[in-house]
Parts: structure tokens; C-alpha cells; sequence
């Protein structure tokens, strides 16, 4: 059960498009297509941005897709406004009822 | 309105223990597996423990298990978390969460917290 990994940060200016990675193993992220991605401002709970590798839940701005490739998912936001400016987890199912988060990543806003 | 409430957090000394609590309200409790995930101060999200409708079946991160017992009432519409022979790494804010049995496979609503604290 090691954690997904994760950069630590990514930055980008307003309007830009960050991409956001999140390396497990053919265990978890490769095997299932059941990845979730959280948003988390300071002193706050996180929030669902995606689920179902690529499934975007009600309310959540279209600027937000992700992805995945083998051992890999992706999260990456167009348009960046200065609110997306937050820590952003991965997770994903790691069989046997098992999950596994990420690393985190820190999304700066220049 | 969706709720997630929980209590039962507090400061312990090593080896010691604590039961958390998480009230559930504004939707249909027995349609979701409940989850326990924790956040240590200034680190990252960890799962810790999920249950499923009818806590016929649970599941534990690898540094919990055979230490902490997840359990849950749906009459009261309540999950808990019995943790025993706590450490100082366990020292997190306790978050209670819900994953739908049928639709997306995602935490989908998370409470606010409980903070636990273990001393040496």
C-alpha cells in the first residue's frame, strides 16, 4: 500500500493549462479504471473533482479533465483561475476493497 | 443536505485509545460504504478503513490493521472507529466519508473532521 506518486507542485499564470500526474502500478491505477481526484483548500475538506478516471461530477467547472495511460492518471486543469489554487490528491481502488492516495500536489497560481 | 459529522477525537497518550464517531444525515445511509481517511498535520490524505452497507465486510490500510476496528449502525445511521494501542503517528484529523455502492466509485462527500492526538 505505497502511497501514488505525485510532483510535489505545479504552477502556472492565470489562463494557463498545469497538468498533474499520478504514478501507481498495475496493482492500483493500471488495473482499474478507478481513479478520483480531490481538490483541498487550506483548513478545508477535500472536494471531488473527478471520478471514474475521467468522469467530471456535477458542478464542477469543465476547465477540470483527467485521464489516464497505463500505470499513469492525469489531472489537468485549462483556464487557471486563481481559485484553483489549492492541493490536489489523487486516489485510486487498489483491489480487495483496498484505496490508495496520492502524494499530493500543490497548485500555485502565479 | 448532505452531513458527515464527526466526534470523538481528542489527546491520548501512547498505547491508549479512542473511539471516533461519524453521524450521517440528508441521504440514504444504507447505499453507501463509509470510509475513515486521515490527514497528519501538514501532510497528505491516507485511507485508513472502508465497511461495507451491511458491515459484513471491512477492510484497513496495512498500518492499522489488527489495531483499529471499523463498525457501523444503520439504525443510527452512525460509523465508528474504534482505535486501540494508538501510536504517535497515528496523530491526524480523522475524516469520516461516503462512496455510493451504485454510480461513480469515488468518495463523493466528506465530513469535516476530528482531530487525534498521541503523545509519547
Amino acid at each position: 500500500q505505497s502511497a501514488l506518486t505525485q510532483p510535489r507542485s505545479v504552477s502556472g499564470s492565470p489562463g494557463q493549462s498545469v497538468t498533474i500526474s499520478c504514478t501507481g502500478t498495475s496493482s492500483d491505477v493500471g488495473g482499474y479504471n478507478y481513479v478520483s481526484w480531490y481538490q483541498q483548500h487550506p483548513g478545508k475538506a477535500p472536494k471531488l473533482m473527478i471520478s471514474d478516471v475521467s468522469e467530471r461530477p456535477s458542478g464542477v467547472p469543465d476547465r477540470f479533465s483527467g485521464s489516464k495511460s497505463g500505470n499513469t492518471a492525469s489531472l489537468t486543469i485549462s483556464g487557471l483561475q486563481a481559485e484553483d489554487e489549492a492541493d490536489y490528491y489523487c486516489c485510486s481502488y487498489a483491489g480487495t476493497y483496498t484505496y490508495v492516495f496520492g502524494t499530493g500536489t500543490m497548485v500555485t497560481v502565479l | 443536505e448532505v452531513q458527515l459529522v464527526e466526534s470523538g477525537g481528542g489527546s491520548v497518550q501512547s498505547g491508549g485509545s479512542l473511539r471516533l464517531s461519524c453521524a450521517a444525515s440528508g441521504f440514504t445511509f444504507n447505499s453507501y460504504w463509509m470510509h475513515w481517511v486521515r490527514q497528519a498535520p501538514g501532510k497528505g490524505l491516507v485511507w485508513v478503513s472502508r465497511i461495507n452497507v451491511d458491515a459484513s465486510v471491512t477492510t484497513y490500510a496495512d498500518s492499522v490493521r489488527g489495531r483499529f476496528t471499523i463498525s457501523r449502525d444503520n439504525a443510527r445511521k452512525t460509523i465508528y472507529l474504534q482505535m486501540n494501542s494508538l501510536r504517535v503517528e497515528d496523530t491526524a484529523l480523522y475524516y469520516c466519508a461516503r462512496l455510493p455502492v451504485v454510480g461513480a466509485q469515488a468518495i463523493d462527500n466528506w465530513g469535516r473532521g476530528t482531530l487525534v492526538t498521541v503523545s509519547s
